[in-house]
Parts: structure tokens; sequence; C-alpha cells
């Protein structure tokens, strides 16, 4: 079958950086993507990783590793507004999106 | 704000009633997803269209349709709700080709009483 996994919850002091890992299982591999979700509201989108490395927007960075199966969301200088859930989500050899269960982040002043 | 609308934005309704819910997608954009997610829940994928066919199903109960239109708006039709349909209903778009990024509209919240 295929799978994401994700940490269900972290929590982060404002200011500081945090890492939330994704690792997968899928039928086939054609990018990985990383969205932000504020409760109650739409998931937004963040970041699209299909080569190996790393993608630098801003206070935001993604990593991907397509050997290891696993990639990464780096959240930097965070801010209380970055309180939310991260999900990751794989498109497969269908480019059908597989979506992991999501990350819901607590920021600490 | 995606370009992806929704309505209604809320909607209450008591059990074994039927409802409709709409969206249109980006201006461009042919493919409309459709999503499900509970209170503190994951994102479920129900149903795919693509300029007016179904492209792809997911974990769409039987009691659940949807259809695309001519310009490419998509309803999703819910029938027979229970309790448990409760939830915010999401639908998404993306480009012509299908290897884009999906864009969100707002959803919408079901509350079945």
């Amino acid at each position: 079958g295929q799978n994401i996994d994700q940490p269900t919850e972290m929590t982060a002091t404002e200011g500081a950086i945090v890492q939330i890992n994704c690792t997968y299982q899928t039928s086939g591999f054609n990018g990985l993507f990383w969205y932000q979700q504020h409760a109650g509201e739409a998931p937004t989108f963040l970041s699209y990783n299909v080569l190996d490395g790393l993608e630098e927007k801003g206070r935001f960075s993604s990593f991907l590793s397509r050997s290891k199966g696993y990639g990464y969301l780096l959240l930097k200088e965070l801010q209380m507004k970055d309180s939310a859930s991260y999900l990751c989500a794989v498109r497969d050899s269908n480019y059908q999106l597989i979506w992991g269960a999501g990350t819901k982040l607590i920021i600490k002043p | 704000d995606s370009g992806v609308t929704q309505t209604p934005k809320h909607l209450i309704t008591a059990t074994g009633q039927r409802v409709t819910l709409r969206c249109s997608p980006r201006s461009g954009d042919l493919s409309v997803y459709w999503y499900q997610q509970s209170l503190d829940q994951g994102l479920q994928f129900l149903i795919q269209y693509y300029n007016g066919e179904e492209r792809a199903k997911g974990n769409i109960l039987e009691r659940f349709s949807a259809q695309q239109f001519p310009d490419l708006h998509s309803e999703l039709n819910l029938s027979s709700l229970e309790l448990g349909d409760s939830a915010l209903y999401f639908c998404a778009s993306s480009g012509a080709s299908g290897a884009e990024t999906q864009y969100f509209g707002p959803g919408t919240r079901l509350l079945v009483l």
C-alpha cells in the first residue's frame, strides 16, 4: 500500500528553527508537496520538490532525498502565525496525490 | 485568495437529507478535486474530475456523487446524510496537465444534526 508518515505534533519556540520530517512509500514518485493549513481554513501551497536537494523560499525551505524516500520542511525564525498544521503529500506514478495526516506545529512564546 | 470558489460556506442540515456543494475552479484549470476533512483529521480524497470526465476515485461513499459541468464548475452531492458526514469539504483545482499544483477553495463546513 501507499503510505506517508509525518509526526503528529511538534512544539517549538518563537524565533527558533523546526524541521518537520516526511517519509513515504508510494507507487512511483512525481514530486513531494508541502501545504500549510490553519485550523478551519483551506490548505495553502508552500513548496514542491521533485529533484533531490534543498529548495529555499524565504523562511521556509524544503528538502528531498528520493533514494531514502524522505523529505523535510524547515521553518526558520519561527513566528506565532506559523502555528498550523503542515501537510506532506506525494504525487505517485498515476499523478495522484497521497496525503499524510499532517503535523500540528505549536509555537510557544 | 487561491481563485477557487466554493458555496455555501456553511451548511446545517438534518440526518437523512440531501445537500449539494458547489465549486468553481481557477480560471484555466481543468481538473477539480473533492476532499473531506473531519474534525482534527487528515484530508481524505474523494474524487477527481478532468474536463468533465471522472479521472480518479478515492474513498467516496456510494451515498456521495459528483459531476463537472461544461463550464468546468463542479458539484458534490451528499445524500442520506449521517451525523458522521459532518466535516469540512474542500474543492481544489489544478491545470490542464494534471502534473501541477492543487489550489484549494475555502471549503464548505457541513453540520449534520
